[in-house]
């Protein structure tokens, strides 16, 4: 069975041009996440989709990041205009039943 | 202001003794822990976990032990080995009304097991 698979594995780009992330979450799981990693702190949780919907998006830093997840399946995560302070590792982890989340390989996004 | 706490940021351990790994914990809605290992430019790596119903979780050399009372749970790693040495996050999630189970996360801790 394969894993959460993300892409790109490292994106560099300079400030206010837009990016986008990929995750594909294992087959069959209908609940995904994306966390974000800043240099030097905790792992953070930033929203959650059951299938197509937003479940929580508490932890979206502001309106610069859109996050979809058409048909259910893959997610994006957008951001844009990119800005100094969005760099960092951003993960996507993918859960069923129960609690246990599995994690993708991250995608690093350093923004000059 | 940080409710999961791992407050040692590395340890050192000789290969074959145990490793004890520390996880505080200041939300009393937590009802499960996870322990994930990370190796550099990977994703967490799920490793074990607790329900908060339970005080003990074994799995082959691994065993976390969670004291509620106190709030903190401890992963044990015996003997430990060096493909062993990663850095591990400790996280703790609760079903909330919207059945989030969002992950709560530790700042992790590296473990250094030395042949």
């Amino acid at each position: 069975e394969a894993g959460v698979t993300q892409f790109p594995s490292h994106s560099v780009i300079e400030k206010g041009q837009t990016v986008t992330l990929r995750c594909d979450p294992i087959s069959g799981h209908d609940n995904l996440y994306w966390y974000r990693r800043v240099m030097g702190k905790e792992i953070k949780f930033l929203l959650h989709f059951v299938k197509e919907s937003k479940q929580d998006e508490s932890g979206m830093p502001n309106n610069r990041f859109l996050a979809e997840r058409t048909g259910g399946t893959y997610s994006t995560l957008k951001v844009q205009p990119a800005e100094l302070e969005d760099s960092g590792v951003y993960f996507c982890a993918s859960r069923q039943a129960g609690p246990t989340q599995y994690f993708g390989p991250g995608t690093r996004l350093t923004v000059l | 202001d940080q409710q999961v706490k791992q407050n040692s940021p590395s340890l050192s351990v000789q290969e074959g003794r145990i490793s004890i790994l520390n996880c505080d914990y200041t939300n009393s809605m937590f009802d499960y822990f996870l322990w994930y290992k990370k190796y550099p430019a990977e994703g967490p790596t799920f490793l074990i976990s607790i329900s908060s119903i339970k005080d003990k979780n074994e799995d082959g050399r691994f065993t976390v032990f969670l004291n509620k009372s106190a709030k903190h749970l401890s992963l044990h790693i015996v003997p430990s080995q060096p493909g062993d040495s990663a850095v591990y996050f400790c996280a703790a999630s609760t079903n909330s009304g919207a059945g989030s189970y969002q992950l709560t996360f530790g700042k992790g801790t590296k473990l250094s097991v030395i042949p």
